[in-house]
């Protein structure tokens, strides 16, 4: 079965202290890896979409790359405007739907 | 570019009602899929339509259905309302092929009493 995996489950940093985020995946054939953030109470944002292993994209303080296993979502100095939830997904085929997403990580930016 | 936007953005019942909730997608977006997101499961997903036909449904049961209409915009229903059925419901819209980006709408927040 196609499966996406994130970690950690929640992570707190200080404010500037960089870190990255995992989403780990196994699916026949990607089609593509799809970022998102979501804020409490709100539809998730799309920020990323990755399509070939080796392949990086960048938004402001954020960086996501992407292997044939995993992508990592790199975050550079972040602010405590960055806190949210980071969703990642993949898209397939069949009864599991036409997008699956991983359960988030839970980031908190402190001052 | 409006983005996509759903109706209404809270409701209350009780058990037993029936509730529907619509979603209005992108301009130009032919695909609506629908997810029920709760903090203990994340997004599940509903089903989808495309060009008024549904193309693919999740693991839910039949009291959870839909309907897209000509102008793209699609409704879901829920009938016989569960307490379980409490949980922020998304509608995301894409142009329809599986590489597409899906981009969602700020959700409806059913609380079932």
């Amino acid at each position: 079965e196609d499966q996406v995996t994130q970690s950690p489950e929640a992570l707190r940093l200080q404010e500037g202290e960089s870190s990255s985020l995992n989403c780990s995946y196994t699916v026949s054939g990607l089609r593509g890896l799809f970022w998102y953030r979501q804020d409490p109470g709100k539809g998730p944002e799309f920020l990323f979409t990755l399509y070939s292993a080796g392949e990086e994209k960048e938004k402001e303080r954020l960086k996501a790359t992407l292997t044939k296993k995993e992508s990592f979502l790199h975050i550079t100095a972040p602010k405590p405007e960055d806190s949210a939830t980071y969703l990642c997904a993949v898209p397939v085929r069949g009864s599991q739907g036409n997008l699956i997403f991983g359960k988030g990580t839970k980031l908190s930016v402190k001052p | 570019k409006a983005g996509v936007t759903q109706t209404p953005r809270y409701l209350i019942k009780t058990r037993g009602q029936q509730v529907t909730l619509s979603c209005s997608p992108i301009s130009g977006h032919r695909s609506v899929s629908w997810y029920q997101q709760t903090p203990g499961q994340g997004l599940q997903f509903l089903f989808e339509y495309f060009s008024e036909t549904q193309r693919n449904k999740g693991n839910f049961p039949g009291r959870f259905s839909g309907r897209q209409f000509s102008n793209s915009r699609s409704e879901m229903n829920v009938s016989t309302l569960e307490l379980g059925d409490s949980a922020l419901y998304l509608c995301a819209s894409s142009f329809g092929f599986i590489d597409n980006e899906q981009f969602f709408g700020p959700g409806t927040r059913l609380t079932v009493l």
